[in-house]
């Protein structure tokens, strides 16, 4: 089974402070993805990666930033966390080959909720 | 950009009747539809997907229909039972980008005993 795991699922941090979110998968899996969940906005896409050292910004990428030093982690980065990005946080990824073939379904970690006060 | 608007945003179901939940779609580039359901506690898992070269799908108790025309695609629950009970997302994919999928904003569905 394709595991996705992410480093904590609740975090309390404080507004100001650096906040790493760490994601890792097993599956050899080249796309990674990070999204916020908030109640009646479903899904956001925040930064996505298809390769090692490769990103790109998805629909709200605005005071996070991502690294993808190896292939099987993708770590989301909270420069100075703000009380507005108090979410869920989902890790995903999908593996290139699923993609070309035209099934590229995502698999999820179990999610990481942030509160930043 | 794509943008996928579903509905309702909650349902509430007697146990045994159908339960039916729509999506529509904006990019007709878009090819792969797939529904994920998202339990309590945990991340979305991928439950049905079909695509747009297959105007219907079946999977025991659940089934996906797509109209490409219209740009609509719909998810299929009958006979529920309490453990349908969840978050359900639908979402659209063009299968270029890394992947990329645009999701729909979710529906609670609840399955009453």
């Amino acid at each position: 089974d394709v595991k996705v795991t992410q480093s904590s699922r609740y975090l309390v941090k404080r507004t100001g402070e650096k906040v790493f979110l760490e994601c890792v998968q097993d599956m050899d899996h080249e796309n990674m993805f990070w999204y916020r969940q908030d109640p009646g906005l479903g899904l956001r896409l925040i930064y996505f990666s298809y390769d090692v050292k490769m990103k790109e910004k998805g629909d709200i990428p605005e005071g996070y930033s991502v690294s993808r030093e190896k292939k099987e982690r993708f770590s989301l980065i909270l420069e100075s966390a703000s009380t507005n990005q108090t979410s869920m946080y989902l890790c995903a990824s999908t593996k290139l080959g699923s993609v070309l073939a035209g099934y590229n379904e995502q698999f999820f970690g179990p999610g990481t909720r942030l509160t930043v006060l | 950009g794509e943008n996928v608007e579903q509905h309702p945003s909650t349902l509430s179901v007697q146990e045994g009747d159908s339960a039916v939940i729509k999506c529509t779609y904006s990019d007709s580039a878009s090819n792969y539809f797939p529904w994920y359901k998202q339990e309590l506690g945990k991340g979305p898992q991928l439950i049905i997907d079909i695509r747009s070269n297959v105007g219907e799908k079946k999977d025991q108790r659940i089934a996906v229909t797509l109209n490409k025309t219209a740009k609509h695609f719909s998810l299929h629950i009958t006979e529920t039972q309490p453990e349908d009970s969840a978050v359900y997302f639908c979402a659209a994919s063009t299968g270029t980008n890394a992947g990329k999928s645009t999701f729909g904003d979710g529906t609670t569905l609840t399955v009453k005993p």
